[in-house]
C-alpha cells in the first residue's frame, strides 16, 4: 500500500517561530490529512485537504497540496510549547473498493523550545 | 463529544497467552480499524471492518484476529502472544465515506514478556 513520508523526521524550533513539515506520497489520492499525536496518546485529526484543493487554513495551521508533485506541507505559525508532538500525514486512496482507511507516514517529531 | 474507548491503557502479558484488546465507539460509525505503532515504523494497519461481522486484513494481519459482533465494538485478539507483538495498539473509527476523518482511541500499550 502507498505511504506518505514526512520530512524532516525531527524538528526543534524556538517558541514563536513557524514550523513547516512536508509530506510526499506515491500514487493518486482522494484526500490528504494531517494528525497530531502527543507522547503516549492517540492521534488527533487536524485538517483534511481534498485532491482538488490547493490550500486550506485552520487557526494557526496552513496546509498546502501539490498533486503534480505529490506533496503536501503543514505550516504551524507562532508555535507554542503545547505544539510539541509528532505530526503525521495520512493519505486516502482515490479508488476505495472498501473501507481500507488511511495510510500513514512515520511522522515528524516537533519540539518547541520555550 | 465523540469518543473511541480502548479498554486497557497498559497491559503486560506472558508469551503464549491469549490477549484481547477491546475498542468501543459511540459515533455509530460503520468502519473500525486496528493499527499498531512502533518506533521507526509508524502506524501499520492490522485489520479493519466496514460492517458488523465483516473483517478485512490490513498490511500486517499475521498473528492477529478480530471480532465485530456489534457495530460499536471491535476487538483485536492475539491468540498466542509473542514478544514481537510488544507494541502500542491504536483503535480508530470512521463514518460514512471510507476516506474521511479517523477518530482514534488513546491506545493500548502491550508488553509481552
Amino acid at each position: 500500500s502507498q505511504q506518505g513520508e514526512e520530512d524532516p523526521q525531527a524538528l526543534s524550533i524556538q517558541e514563536g517561530e513557524n514550523a513547516t513539515m512536508n509530506c510526499s506520497y506515491k500514487t493518486s489520492i482522494n484526500n490528504l490529512q494531517w494528525y497530531r499525536q502527543n507522547s503516549g496518546r492517540g492521534l488527533v485529526h487536524l485538517i483534511l485537504i481534498r485532491s482538488n484543493e490547493r490550500e486550506k487554513h485552520s487557526g494557526r495551521l496552513r496546509v498546502t497540496l501539490d498533486t503534480s508533485k505529490k506533496s503536501s506541507s503543514l505550516l504551524i505559525t507562532a508555535s507554542r510549547a503545547a505544539d510539541t508532538a509528532s505530526y503525521f500525514c495520512a493519505t486516502g486512496l482515490t479508488s476505495g473498493g472498501g473501507a481500507d482507511g488511511l495510510t500513514f507516514g512515520k511522522g515528524t517529531h516537533l519540539i518547541i523550545q520555550p | 463529544d465523540v469518543k473511541v474507548t480502548q479498554s486497557s491503557r497498559y497491559l503486560v502479558k506472558r508469551t503464549g497467552e491469549k490477549v484481547f484488546l477491546e475498542c468501543v465507539q459511540d459515533m455509530d460509525h460503520e468502519n473500525m480499524f486496528w493499527y499498531r505503532q512502533d518506533p521507526g515504523l509508524g502506524l501499520r494497519l492490522i485489520y479493519f471492518s466496514y460492517d458488523v461481522k465483516m473483517k478485512e486484513k490490513g498490511d500486517i494481519p499475521e498473528g492477529y484476529s478480530v471480532s465485530r459482533e456489534k457495530k460499536e465494538r471491535f476487538s483485536l485478539i492475539l491468540e498466542s502472544a509473542s514478544t514481537n507483538q510488544t507494541s502500542m495498539y491504536l483503535c480508530a473509527s470512521m463514518g460514512g465515506s471510507n476516506t474521511g476523518e479517523l477518530f482514534f482511541g488513546e491506545g493500548s500499550r502491550l508488553t509481552v514478556l
